[in-house]
């Protein structure tokens, strides 16, 4: 079965930093694309970032680009968000999704459930 | 960046009813479009890709069409448990998107 667990959040100041990790399970983790796309309270879904199965090609939405990094260990079937520069904006519900494999640019099939950034001071 | 418009932002229906729902790309991304059903408190569940093709274990009676820059999902007989949020996603450029989403509720 395929899971996908997300911890890290909590409350942070803005401009603060926090790093968000998601384990995941059930599957080749290594050979999978992988995705961060969040839900502001009561809002609409915004897609965050997207890293190919290697790591070597990562993409960001606007909103966050050169504040937030996505990595992941392949070897630990791990993946990562810092972020930093937090901005009360950013205060959201953040999944892990998976995208496809053989980086395929699949849009994401199974998510986790979320877990909870809240940029306040 | 292309932008995803979904219409309309909410929708009542009854259970048995058909209901369609759109979605406008800014440009075109050919069949590359997404289509998610969610409920109060879960994560968003993948119903269609491809703009057509019916994810697994989804029921039959979702349905999506469309390509190049206009989309629809169509629910053919209305359910109980179909009452979410449904929201279509662009995958064609590097920068995907999701549109503001549509809220089914009960008439």
């Amino acid at each position: 079965e395929v899971q996908l667990v997300e911890s890290g959040g909590g409350l942070v100041q803005p401009g603060g930093s926090l790093r968000l990790s998601c384990a995941a399970s059930g599957f080749t983790f290594s050979t999978y694309e992988m995705n961060w796309v969040r839900q502001a309270p009561g809002r609409g879904l915004e897609w965050v970032s997207y890293i190919t199965s290697s790591g070597k090609t990562i993409y960001y939405a606007d909103s966050v680009m050169g504040r937030f990094t996505f990595s992941r260990d392949n070897a630990k079937n791990s993946m990562f968000l810092e972020m930093s520069s937090l901005r009360v904006e950013d205060t959201a519900l953040y999944y892990c999704a998976r995208g496809g494999p053989n980086d395929d640019y699949d849009p994401p099939d199974y998510w986790g459930q979320g877990t909870l950034v809240t940029v306040s001071s | 960046d292309i932008q995803m418009t979904q219409s309309p932002s909410t929708l009542s229906a009854s259970v048995g009813d058909r209901v369609t729902i759109t979605c406008r790309a800014s440009q075109s991304i050919d069949s590359w479009l997404a289509w998610y059903q969610q409920k109060p408190g879960k994560a968003p569940k993948l119903l269609i890709y491809k703009a057509s093709s019916l994810q697994s274990g989804v029921p039959s009676r979702f349905s999506g069409s469309g390509s190049g820059t206009e989309f629809t999902l169509t629910i053919s007989s209305l359910q109980p448990d179909d009452f979410a949020t449904y929201y279509c996603q662009q995958y064609n450029s590097y920068q995907y998107a999701f549109g503001q989403g549509t809220k089914l509720e009960i008439k």
